[in-house]
């Protein structure tokens, strides 16, 4: 089934630094999403892209679609303490139930 | 409020006993997804709900799930005989058709 690669896990980073996530499919995805978790919360959504090459921003985030639509990427700039959480990349296939594939999550701790 | 809503919070209970988990999507969304998430982990896909009717069920774990729609609104995922296994935080979401998915908070399932 489809799989996608999140990484890094983890990053431990000094607040004002700039952040950068991606993830990678086996398979090609028609839809990318990028989620923030804190605990005892629900995935918030940060950034939608629905097109191959497309490139938005949210604020200090930016996101990409990749050309070949196997993969994304994440930046932050300028990390601030609340920036801390777990980013989820989602991916959104052929099927058209909306399904989404999630990736295992990256970890970001920033120190003041 | 405008978000979707999950009930409960959190849910304690013996194994072996059936449990309900309620969610209430965003209004006007028709589609309606069930997520489960372990401890550290990505989130796994369920169900599928396009209105009342279900095109997607292959997440299911095991005929002990089951879930349905009523009124194009709520749902409800039951979960009978529950096992230690089953323990996880579950996550509903709502979004229009082909669109980015909006995400409830969650009802935490422990199961002892």
């Amino acid at each position: 089934g489809q799989q996608l690669n999140q990484s890094p896990q983890s990053m431990f980073i000094q607040e004002g630094e700039d952040v950068s996530m991606n993830c990678t499919s086996s398979s090609i995805f028609n839809t990318w999403l990028w989620y923030k978790q804190e605990p005892g919360e629900g995935p918030v959504l940060l950034i939608a892209l629905y097109k191959a090459g497309e490139l938005t921003s949210n604020g200090r985030l930016t996101a990409q679609f990749g050309i070949t639509r196997k993969d994304s990427f994440l930046n932050i700039s300028a990390s601030i303490p609340s920036d801390v959480g777990i980013y989820f990349c989602a991916g959104c296939g052929s099927s058209n139930t909306g399904k989404l594939i999630f990736g295992q999550g990256t970890t970001l701790q920033v120190k003041p | 409020g405008a978000g979707v809503s999950q009930s409960p919070s959190n849910k304690v209970t013996e194994k072996g006993k059936d449990v309900e988990l309620r969610c209430d999507p965003i209004s006007g969304h028709t589609a309606l997804y069930w997520y489960r998430q372990r401890l550290g982990q990505g989130l796994e896909f369920l169900i599928y709900f396009q209105g009342n009717s279900a095109p997607d069920k292959s997440g299911l774990p095991s005929d002990r799930f089951s879930a349905e729609r009523t009124g194009e609104s709520v749902s409800t995922l039951t979960i009978q005989r529950t096992q230690q296994e089953d323990s996880a935080v579950y996550l509903c979401a709502s979004s229009l058709p082909g669109l980015a998915q909006y995400f409830g908070p969650g009802t935490r399932l422990t199961v002892l």
